[in-house]
Formats: structure tokens, C-alpha cells, sequence
């Protein structure tokens, strides 16, 4: 079956210090996204990505965020400058074009910031 | 601003009986459902989505959806002790590309 992979699965970053995450969403998928999960609280949103370009946003991602398609195939999530507050598990997903489908979650990167 | 709202639990249940899991929602305009499963460490899993009123029945699991009381459940039956984990209840904004909103889920334990 295919799947969303994120790489890498952990990343340790000095405070202050940009990272990318990156995803690959299952191939025939439109729709994009990062969620966020800070240990011991909910999936929260951040982003969705549709046709090259920002669909929604939620107030966590502000000007520190963005967000790429490069390629036909990554999607990433990047972090400018780091805060100790953006530890979290990150999460990708990626949903089909018809119909309600729902969304795939990757397996996740764990961001630790030092 | 939709809520979704769950019981976070612990909820204990024996092996091998119906484990019962309750979800609540705020916007009335909400049209579909889907529980996730959540292992610790681990990213959410989809395990059913429900869109119409009733029930859905996949294997084991059976998701209830009741619009006119705006609540949602999922019925786990003969539970096993690799069910032990958290479910989150969430819901799809209006738009194709919007987002999923998550309850806080409820962490289920199988007690052998």
C-alpha cells in the first residue's frame, strides 16, 4: 500500500539554527500538509498546500515557516531560526483529489531543539 | 471555529469485551468523520471514516455517527491487547484542501 515517508525521523538542531523536513506524499495525492504534535498534547495543524501554493495556515505558522513542493515528488517544512518551543513531532499528510477522502499521515520527524 | 471533544481517559477495558469511545462535535455543518489510532511515538493511523448517519462496520471496529446529537463514536469489539492505545476523534473543514481538526484523543488501555 502506498504511504508517506518523512525523513529524517529524528533531528537534533541548536537553537536558532534553520531545518528542513521533508516529506514524499503517496503519488497521485493533490493535497498537502504538516501538522505538529508538541509531546503529550494534540495533532495540531499548520499548513495545507494545494496547486503550488499555500491553501491554509494556522497561527503557529507564521514568517519562521515555509514551505516547498521542489520537485514532482518532496514536500518540505522549513524552520528559519529555531526556538526551543518547536520541538515537536512533525507530521506530513497528503490526501487524495475526489471525493471526501481522507488524510495519510508519514511516520513523522521528531525535531529536538537544544 | 470547530471543536472536537473527547474523554482523554484512561479508559480501561477487559480483553475480549466492546471497548466504547465518544466523540463530540460543535459545528452542526460538520459532514464526515474519521478516527485515527495512535500508538505513543507513533503517527495517527485511519481507521474508519463515517459520513452518513448510523453505523459503519469495518472488521472489529464499528463507527456510530448521530448529526442530530452531534456526537460520534467508535465501537471496538473483542478488544485485544494491540488495541491499547490513543484514538483521535477528527473532522474535515469545509474545503477540499482544509484541514483535519483532532480531539485530544482517548488513550485506551486492554487490560489481559
Amino acid at each position: 500500500e502506498p504511504e508517506v515517508t518523512q525523513t529524517p525521523s529524528h533531528q537534533v538542531t541548536q537553537m536558532g539554527q534553520e531545518v528542513i523536513l521533508r516529506c514524499v506524499p503517496i503519488s497521485n495525492h493533490l493535497y498537502f500538509y504538516w501538522y505538529r504534535q508538541i509531546l503529550g498534547q494534540k495533532v495540531e495543524f499548520l499548513v495545507s498546500f494545494y496547486n503550488n501554493e499555500i491553501s491554509e495556515k494556522s497561527e503557529i505558522f507564521d514568517d519562521q515557516f515555509s514551505v516547498e513542493r521542489p520537485d514532482g515528488s518532496n514536500f518540505t517544512l522549513k524552520i528559519r531560526s529555531t526556538k526551543l518551543e518547536d520541538s515537536a513531532m512533525y507530521f506530513c499528510a497528503s490526501r487524495a483529489a475526489w471525493g471526501n477522502q481522507p488524510q495519510h499521515f508519514g511516520d513523522g520527524t521528531r525535531l529536538s531543539i537544544l | 471555529q470547530k471543536e472536537v471533544e473527547q474523554n482523554s481517559g484512561p479508559l480501561s477495558v477487559p480483553e475480549g469485551a466492546i471497548a466504547s469511545l465518544n466523540c463530540t462535535y460543535s459545528d452542526r455543518g460538520s459532514q464526515s468523520f474519521f478516527w485515527y489510532r495512535q500508538y505513543s511515538g507513533k503517527s495517527p493511523e485511519l481507521i474508519m471514516f463515517i459520513y452518513s448517519n448510523g453505523d459503519k462496520e469495518d472488521g472489529r471496529f464499528t463507527a456510530q455517527l448521530n448529526k442530530a446529537s452531534q456526537y460520534v463514536s467508535l465501537l471496538i469489539r473483542d478488544s485485544q491487547p494491540s488495541d491499547s492505545a490513543t484514538y483521535l476523534c477528527a473532522a474535515p473543514g469545509y474545503s477540499s484542501a482544509s484541514k483535519i481538526i483532532f480531539g485530544s484523543g482517548t488513550r485506551l488501555s486492554i487490560r489481559p
